[in-house]
Formats: structure tokens, sequence, C-alpha cells
């Protein structure tokens, strides 16, 4: 039973454009959300987080929304640049319950230069 | 910084070998974890410590083992080597009461 699922395996935009990154999850108990960035060959990298009291987060270039009804969340990036090719997860927690992260299947984003 | 590093970053291995991945953190942080990556199905929770001596099973905890006898180091042990353990190997530590896990460089792992 996948809780945290990335459906679009990867991702393609033009440098300079916006890439929208799409999750969503399915344990309503999830109070806490994450965003890693993973190069090949290295381990992941935080990017991003994002609280169940917000419904937005912002940081530089990076925007993750929350949509707490549709149990969905989004990262944005822009501009998009080529240094963001990567594969991008996005994790859920549920704090009450041990603080585990469920990571979903992750998305690889390409940037055109 | 936090520095999360681990042993190997490629180790090949026969089939029944026992393999020892070393995992250690400079931050005092309580809790570390260690996953394994695979195309298609993320990252995946084999075991975790909230603290010294203290384990519990993640999500594929079968043909593994893992032992934390000293806070910052956290090692993951394949009893005996199968070919469907080849995979990318992650170990991540978080301090207590923070939701952000950091992560090492990954040791990838061939079975053959």
């Amino acid at each position: 039973d996948q809780q945290v699922k990335q459906n679009s395996p990867s991702l393609s935009v033009q440098e300079g454009r916006i890439s929208i990154l799409n999750c969503d999850y399915t344990n309503s108990m999830f109070d806490y959300f994450l965003w890693y960035k993973k190069y090949p060959a290295e381990g992941p990298t935080f990017l991003i987080s994002i609280s169940s009291i917000k419904d937005k987060n912002e940081d530089g270039r990076f925007t993750v929304f929350l949509n707490k009804s549709a149990k969905h969340l989004s990262l944005h990036i822009v501009p998009s640049q080529p240094g963001d090719s990567a594969v991008y997860f996005c994790a859920a927690s549920a704090r009450s319950n041990t603080g585990k992260l469920i990571f979903g299947q992750g998305t690889t984003l390409q940037v055109k230069p | 910084d936090v520095k999360v590093t681990q042993s190997s970053r490629y180790l090949v291995k026969r089939t029944g070998e026992k393999v020892f991945l070393e995992c250690v953190q400079d931050m005092d942080h309580e809790n570390m974890f260690w996953y394994r990556q695979d195309p298609g199905l993320g990252l995946r929770l084999i075991y975790f410590s909230y603290d010294v001596k203290m384990k519990e099973k993640g999500d594929i905890p079968e043909g593994y083992s893992v032992s934390r006898e000293k806070k910052e180091r956290f090692s993951l042990i394949l009893e005996s080597a199968s070919t469907n353990q080849t995979s990318m190997y992650l170990c991540a530590s978080r301090s207590l009461g923070k939701e952000t896990q950091y992560f090492g460089p990954g040791t990838r792992l061939l079975v053959l």
C-alpha cells in the first residue's frame, strides 16, 4: 500500500520556465511533508518542508503548496535551471507515530538549456 | 553542517556472503535510519534506531539486521547476501524532535 505517491516518473521543462512536481498521500495522520533532491550516486539532500498547519512555504526559487482536503502537495521551482535536473522525492511523516518518513517513488526532473 | 558518512561507495559481494555497511554521523543525532533505494520504488525503510542499543524494524527488515553500539555509528548487516539485495543503501540521521533527516552519500551494493 503506497501511502505517498508521485505519479509522474519524469518531467522535462525548459530552462527559465516553471517546474511543478506533484505528490499525493492517503494517510490523513500525516502532518509534516518534505521534499528531497537527489543527484545520481549521491544521497538525497533536504530541499524544503511544510507543516500541515500551513498551506504554503517558500524558500528562494522553491515553493511547496499543501492542499490538505485533496491530500496533495506540489513543489514549484521558478525559474528552473539546468542544475535542478535531479530526482525529487516527497516524504511525509506523522509526528505522533515515531516520525518515520514515508517516501514517494520519485520524479526525475530534466531542465533543458 | 551535518555530516553522514558511509564506509563504502561501491561494493561487490557474492551470494551467501555476510555484508557489513557502516554509517557514521558527527552531529550527535539520536535517531539513525537505513533505507534502500530501488528504481520506481523510492526509498524504503529497513531499520531505524532511536538511540544507542535501540532498534526498530522498518517496512522491509527481512534478510537484514542492525547494530548500534555507539551513538554516532549505525551498522547494517546482510546476514547472507542474495541477488535481490542488490540496491543503493542510504543511511540517515536526525535530531530528536526534528523531522528533517540528513543522508549519507549511499553505498551501491551489487550481489553476484
